[in-house]
């Protein structure tokens, strides 16, 4: 069975510091597909980056950073010198034939 | 590129009554995948659509049905509504299946009295 696990459920920062989102997913697949997306206040959710089992690179997009270890099954997100907008609901998701988001992490960064 | 669009936005039914709910893709998104989403449960899967074949189906009861069309629209529809039927429901389209990054819908907040 598929499953997704983000264990912090919620985190608070103050503006600037930095923060890492855990991901721990479970599958037998061995062809897969990972994927974050934000849900802001607002309440839409927004496709943030994708990984296919096969591809361990790590990837940067400005301030944000994943890294994927499938040694451990993690796909953690880093958010460097957090800002106020970045306050959100963070889903860490898992695509093989059925898609399974995890419980989220509810970031809440303050000024 | 005109995004997801979902109708009726908000909807308040009474327990017993059925609902249908409808979702506009992504214009040249085949895929459209639908989701609960409650404060306790997160985000569950309902069923995926493909070509208008149902690919994937979540663990949910017989009450909770979709089709999709042939222009890619879909709806789903729930019968019987109980009071935990209450959700906010997510529609998603994708270009292909489960490969592709989903670009979510607004969402239909489902009110049951």
């Amino acid at each position: 069975a598929q499953k997704v696990t983000q264990a912090q459920t919620e985190i608070s920062v103050v503006e600037k510091e930095d923060v890492t989102l855990d991901c721990v997913y479970e599958t037998r697949d061995t062809t897969y597909y990972l994927f974050w997306y934000k849900q802001p206040p607002s309440g839409e959710l927004v496709f943030l980056i994708r990984r296919n089992s096969f591809d361990e690179q790590n990837e940067i997009s400005g301030r944000y950073s994943w890294n994927f270890q499938k040694s451990t099954s993690s796909f953690n997100f880093t958010i460097t010198a957090s800002q106020v907008v970045d306050s959100a609901v963070y889903f860490c998701a898992l695509n093989t034939a059925v898609k399974v988001f995890g419980p989220g992490t509810r970031l809440s960064v303050l000024p | 590129k005109a995004g997801v669009t979902q109708t009726p936005r908000y909807l308040i039914k009474t327990r017993g009554q059925q609902v249908t709910l409808s979702c506009s893709p992504i214009s040249g998104h085949r895929s459209v995948s639908w989701y609960q989403q409650t404060p306790g449960q997160g985000l569950q899967f309902l069923f995926e659509y493909f070509s208008e074949t149902q690919r994937n189906k979540g663990n949910f009861p017989g009450r909770f049905s979709g089709r999709q069309f042939s222009n890619s629209r879909s709806e789903m529809n729930v019968s019987t509504l109980e009071l935990g039927d209450s959700a906010l429901y997510l529609c998603a389209s994708t270009k292909g299946l489960f490969s592709d990054e989903q670009y979510f819908g607004p969402g239909t907040r489902l009110t049951v009295t």
